[in-house]
């Protein structure tokens, strides 16, 4: 199975300053498609989760441009510009490449 | 409005069954990929079963695979998951989920496994 790992696994962050996570698959997520199936997800205290991007950067509907995702092949980043508040939760990383789809471990974002 | 609607969540006996239901509301989702994942209490988010639109395909993790079956009925926009063989380790919520040009999660099933 591909194993998605994600640093850091606590992120405190003062409201208004940027945050990163790195997601790291330990093999390329590119497709015979010629697609990277690469998701982020946010999992806000209580809810469901959420996606924020799909296909490594291509953003949701709704989802604030202060979000942002990159990277390729087996490397990839989630940033966040301006923390806020609304954005406490748990963010995922997950793989849709390979079967089994795989999940990072999260990656918990609370306010400094 | 978009709704996935899990149920049949319960407290099963190690080694019992449980049939769990997703009932979807505001679009119909027979052209898409509906998934069940699981979350432990306080864990991450694992993948369960994944059946394809036509449910002609069905994928399930190893763990899972021979004790839980993944089926669907496109007339009642509807997806199952059956589990037998229920082990203390599958005591999770359970999402149902649905992967289309967004992707929809229902707000999830508890299904507890204790004696």
């Amino acid at each position: 199975d591909v194993v998605m790992t994600q640093s850091p696994l606590s992120l405190p962050v003062t409201l208004g300053q940027s945050a990163s996570i790195s997601c790291r698959s330990s093999q390329s997520l590119v497709h015979s498609d010629g697609d990277t199936h690469l998701y982020w997800f946010q999992q806000r205290p209580g809810q469901s989760p959420r996606r924020l991007f799909y296909k490594v950067s291509i953003r949701d509907s709704g989802v604030p441009d202060r979000f942002s995702g990159s990277g390729s092949g087996t490397d990839f980043t989630l940033k966040i510009s301006r923390v806020e508040a609304e954005d406490v939760g748990v963010y995922y990383c997950m793989q849709a490449t390979h079967w089994p789809h795989t999940f990072g471990p999260g990656t918990k974002l609370e306010i400094k | 409005e978009v709704q996935l609607v899990e149920s049949g969540g319960d407290l099963v006996q190690p080694g019992g069954s449980l049939s769990l239901s997703c009932t979807a509301s505001g679009f119909a989702p027979s052209n898409l990929w509906m998934s069940w994942v699981r979350q432990a209490p306080g864990k991450g988010l694992e993948w369960v079963a994944h059946v394809s639109p036509d449910g002609s395909k069905k994928y399930y993790v190893d763990s899972m695979k021979g004790r839980f079956t993944i089926s669907r009925d496109s007339a009642k926009n509807s997806v199952f998951l059956q589990m037998n063989s229920l082990r203390a380790e599958d005591t999770a919520l359970y999402y149902c989920v649905a992967w289309g040009a967004g992707t929809y999660w229902g707000q999830g099933s508890l299904v507890t496994v204790s004696s």
